[in-house]
Formats: C-alpha cells, sequence, structure tokens
C-alpha cells in the first residue's frame, strides 16, 4: 500500500491566494484527520470525517478555512484568502474506524504564506 | 477535554544510553495511549500503543508503561542508536472525545555518538 498521499508537498503563495491542500486515504480507511502543525502550537486537529461525513470541525480557525471529502478516498483543505499566520505543514491521517485507533499519517504539505 | 503534558521537551543521550519520556493526562476515560516518533520532514509515525487494560507493553528496544491511577504513561528506549534521532509525541484518546487522539507537544530525542 502507498499509504497516505498528500499534494502538494510544498507550496509557496502569496497572502490573499487560494490555497487547496490534497489527501488520499489510504484503501479501506473510512476515517480521516487534518491536523496543523507549528513549532507555537505543536499538532493541532482541524477537522475530522467518519464516512465521508465531517464529525467535528471546532478546531477549523476561522470562515477561511473549509475542508470537504468528495468521495470515500479524497479530501481537500481550503484556504481562502490566505495569511502569512497560516504558514505550517498540514498533515492528513487516515484511519480504519473500528475498534483500531491507529491513525496513519500522510508526508505533510508545507504551506508558506508571503 | 483531554489534555495531555509531555517532559522533556529536549532530550539528549550518550548513544547506548537509554531515554526516557514521560507524559501525563486529564481525562480519566483514556482508554489509548500511542507514541509516534516524526524524524525531519515526515509526518508522524507510530511505533507503539497500550491500551488501559495493560500496565506495560514490550517491541524489542521500545517500552510503554502506563499507570491508570496516577494517569502517567512512559515511554522507553533502551540501547539508544544514531537513528532512534527524531521528535517523539505522546498522545491519549478517549470515547467521550469520540475518539479523537490528543497530543503532547512533544520530545526532541538527540543520540550523542
Amino acid at each position: 500500500d502507498a499509504g497516505v498521499i498528500q499534494s502538494p508537498r510544498h507550496e509557496v503563495t502569496e497572502m490573499g491566494q487560494e490555497v487547496t491542500l490534497r489527501c488520499k486515504l489510504i484503501s479501506g480507511h473510512n476515517s480521516l484527520f487534518w491536523y496543523r502543525q507549528t513549532m507555537m502550537r505543536g499538532l493541532e486537529l482541524l477537522i475530522y470525517f467518519n464516512n465521508n461525513v465531517p464529525i467535528d470541525d471546532s478546531g477549523m480557525p476561522e470562515d477561511r478555512f473549509s475542508a470537504k471529502m468528495p468521495n470515500a478516498s479524497f479530501s481537500t483543505l481550503k484556504i481562502q484568502p490566505s495569511e502569512p499566520r497560516d504558514s505550517a505543514v498540514y498533515f492528513c491521517a487516515s484511519r480504519v474506524s473500528t475498534a483500531t485507533d491507529t491513525q496513519y499519517f500522510g508526508p505533510g504539505t508545507r504551506l508558506t504564506v508571503l | 477535554g483531554e489534555n495531555v503534558e509531555q517532559h522533556p521537551s529536549t532530550l539528549s543521550v550518550q548513544e547506548g544510553d537509554s531515554a526516557v519520556i514521560k507524559c501525563t493526562y486529564s481525562d480519566s476515560a483514556s482508554n489509548y495511549f500511542p507514541w509516534y516518533k516524526q524524524e525531519l520532514g515526515k509526518g508522524p509515525q507510530l511505533i507503539i500503543d497500550i491500551r488501559s487494560n495493560v500496565g506495560e507493553k514490550k517491541d524489542q528496544r521500545i517500552a510503554v508503561t502506563l499507570n491508570k491511577t496516577a494517569k502517567h504513561f512512559s515511554l522507553h528506549i533502551t540501547e539508544t542508536q544514531p537513528e532512534d534521532s527524531a521528535v517523539y509525541f505522546c498522545a491519549a484518546s478517549s470515547p467521550s472525545s469520540a475518539s479523537k487522539i490528543i497530543f503532547g507537544s512533544g520530545t526532541r530525542l538527540s543520540i550523542r555518538p
């Protein structure tokens, strides 16, 4: 299995631009988590989905952030408009939503907003 | 909600010595405690986990202990090697949090040759 796939791996954009991060789950997994990692705040859970349904989005910073799961294997995290304080590494992780709680992380997208 | 505290934030040990990282959690209902290792430029990867019905678990050079009464859990790495250098995160999850995993702040472990 290829594991969780994220794209792009690096993104540099200017303030005010729209940014879309993408994530492909591991085949057979049905829970999807988006995290943000910064030096100051560590690993923060932004939102998670179970069977394509958003379960908890309390970690989404503000309305500029939105996440979708258009199908069972794919998710996007969109920031519009982006701001310099959004600069961070964004990870998605997937999990089989049964008795196990093990989350498998992707390699991350390093976002820099100038 | 759950709060996980992790110490120390940085740890440097001589190659071959042991390293210990400690965490505490606040939600007594937490029942799953994974440990993740994050190497530079990569996502966190699960290295070992323990559930609340077990007090200790070992996998080769890595062991985890859990004290439910004190709400403490620890990671022990013996015979450390250069490839153990990384950031380690503890985490906790409880049914009341809909199985969200709450991460500690991380420990940067450096192995001195």
